[in-house]
């Protein structure tokens, strides 16, 4: 059972906009800042927004994260099919001695 | 444009030590203040953090798996290591290693007490190998 909670699966048609959700707590998302990650089917994943909405140098700005107290989202517009993938969300928790903890992942379909 | 690549045994038995290395390579292991982290896929879940070594040896490690974890770091070759003792099946899982990035902001709540928030991401991964622990 991952700490963080994200739905198992998400789906949408080219060029829709798709938001993948990550629901945490106070001592986690609701204190510290998310990232999320991008895993093509057989790759190692890659770094898609960090500092809750940040994009690296590389990532489309097709791709968007957002934070509102103890939950997350990312946003993905313009959809293409080379975007299905497992899409994870990862904070610290700092209950306990702390930690790093992820969401289960969602994967996205695109229809 | 750094690149991490693990290896190590794909297959341990039951009870003994899982060992990993992770060697980097397109940059300086020692160019900033990375957390060279390690982070595991277990079957059908989701990711789960293992722990951290910076360049100078001290570690953290995930308070779940810390009485069986221990790290170490070789800068002279540009790699870091990890060891999991006693392990079980429950350990089967891909394990990737990453370049850790970390930051801390700060604010004062209404109290004037200070809070901290945490950054600490993976900007590079590893593919990730298979570990099987069967007899």
């Amino acid at each position: 059972q991952s700490v963080l909670t994200q739905p198992p699966s998400a789906s949408g048609t080219p060029g829709q906009r798709v938001t993948i959700s990550c629901s945490g707590s106070s001592s986690n998302i609701g204190r510290h800042y998310v990232s999320w990650y991008q895993q093509l089917p057989g790759t190692a994943p890659k770094l898609l927004i960090y500092r809750d909405s940040q994009r690296p140098s590389g990532v489309p700005d097709r791709f968007s994260g957002s934070k509102s107290g103890t939950s997350a989202s990312l946003a993905i517009s313009g959809l293409r099919s080379e975007d299905e993938a497992d899409y994870f969300c990862a904070a610290w928790d700092g209950s306990l001695t702390g930690r790093e903890v992820f969401g289960g992942g969602t994967k996205l379909t695109v229809l | 444009q750094v690149q991490l690549q693990e290896s190590g045994p794909g297959l341990v038995k039951p009870s003994q030590t899982l060992s990993l290395t992770c060697t980097v390579s397109g940059d300086s292991f020692n160019s900033g203040p990375y957390r060279w982290s390690w982070i595991r896929q277990l079957p059908g879940k989701g990711l789960e953090w293992i722990g951290y070594i910076y360049n100078n040896g001290s570690t953290y490690y995930n308070p779940s798996l810390k009485s069986r974890l221990s790290m170490s770091v070789d800068t002279s070759k540009n790699q870091f290591s990890l060891r999991l003792t006693s392990v079980t099946a429950a350990d089967t899982a891909v394990y990737h290693c990453a370049r850790g990035r970390h930051a801390a902001d700060h604010y004062y709540d209404n109290s004037g007490a200070v809070i901290d928030i945490f950054l600490y991401y993976f900007d590079s991964w590893s593919q990730g190998t298979l570990v099987t622990v069967s007899s």
